[in-house]
């Protein structure tokens, strides 16, 4: 089956300054591929996410790159704030993958210091 | 919309004990999943169902059994609880087409002592 790994697991930057956290999968056929954001106490959020057929795309201050020939993806915020503090998870889906599926990577908690 | 909702939010049970974890969603999804989440861990799928009437095991099912009798709710029930089950339970919801997005419920954390 299919096997994410997330790295860094802790992520700690000034305000302002760029955060980037990095993902790895081993299925080839997995074609999708999103980014959520967990904030203490609550589910994860959808925040991002990625098609096989695409090799980038940003939304305002957050983006997301694939390569699917070395498989992995990354995803890249810029000018961070407070608020962006939490704990992010890449996750793969796709193949046979009857009900849309994920496998998450083990989380980066990103700590944005004032 | 309230979305996914989720009960208990909190629970401790003791070893051997049984418990239901209520899942429900109103976005008439058809996709609905448990996963828990150990501390400082990602998520793993314990089972999942495409319909109702329809489930099937996930990455860790042992110890769990679900029921989809509806397409609103996707209970879990945890049978002889042992202290390997701690953790934190969510359930997510998901259209079967279109947009691949899961929508979580706030969690329920559970305690096996």
């Amino acid at each position: 089956g299919e096997n994410v790994e997330q790295h860094p697991s802790t992520l700690s930057v000034q305000e302002g300054d760029s955060a980037v956290i990095k993902c790895t999968y081993s299925d080839s056929a997995s074609n999708y591929f999103p980014w959520y954001k967990q904030e203490l106490g609550k589910g994860p959020q959808l925040i991002i996410d990625i098609r096989s057929n695409v090799g980038e795309k940003k939304d305002q201050r957050i983006a997301v790159t694939l390569n699917k020939t070395a498989k992995h993806f990354s995803l890249h915020i810029t000018e961070t704030q407070p608020e962006d503090s939490a704990v992010y998870f890449c996750a793969a889906s796709g193949g046979n993958n009857a009900g849309n599926m994920l496998t998450f990577g083990g989380g980066t908690r990103l700590m944005v210091k004032p | 919309n309230a979305g996914v909702t989720q009960t208990p939010k909190f629970r401790i049970l003791k070893i051997g004990q049984s418990m239901t974890l209520q899942c429900a969603q109103d976005m008439n999804h058809n996709y609905m999943y448990w996963y828990r989440q150990d501390p400082g861990m990602g998520l793993k799928l314990i089972y999942y169902s495409v319909g109702a009437g329809i489930t099937d095991k996930g990455e860790v099912p042992n110890g769990y059994n679900v029921s989809r009798s509806t397409t609103e709710d996707f209970p879990l029930r945890l049978e002889l609880a042992a202290p390997s089950q701690t953790s934190v339970y969510f359930c997510a919801s998901s259209y079967e087409g279109g947009s691949l997005e899961q929508y979580f419920g706030p969690g329920t954390r559970l305690t096996v002592t």
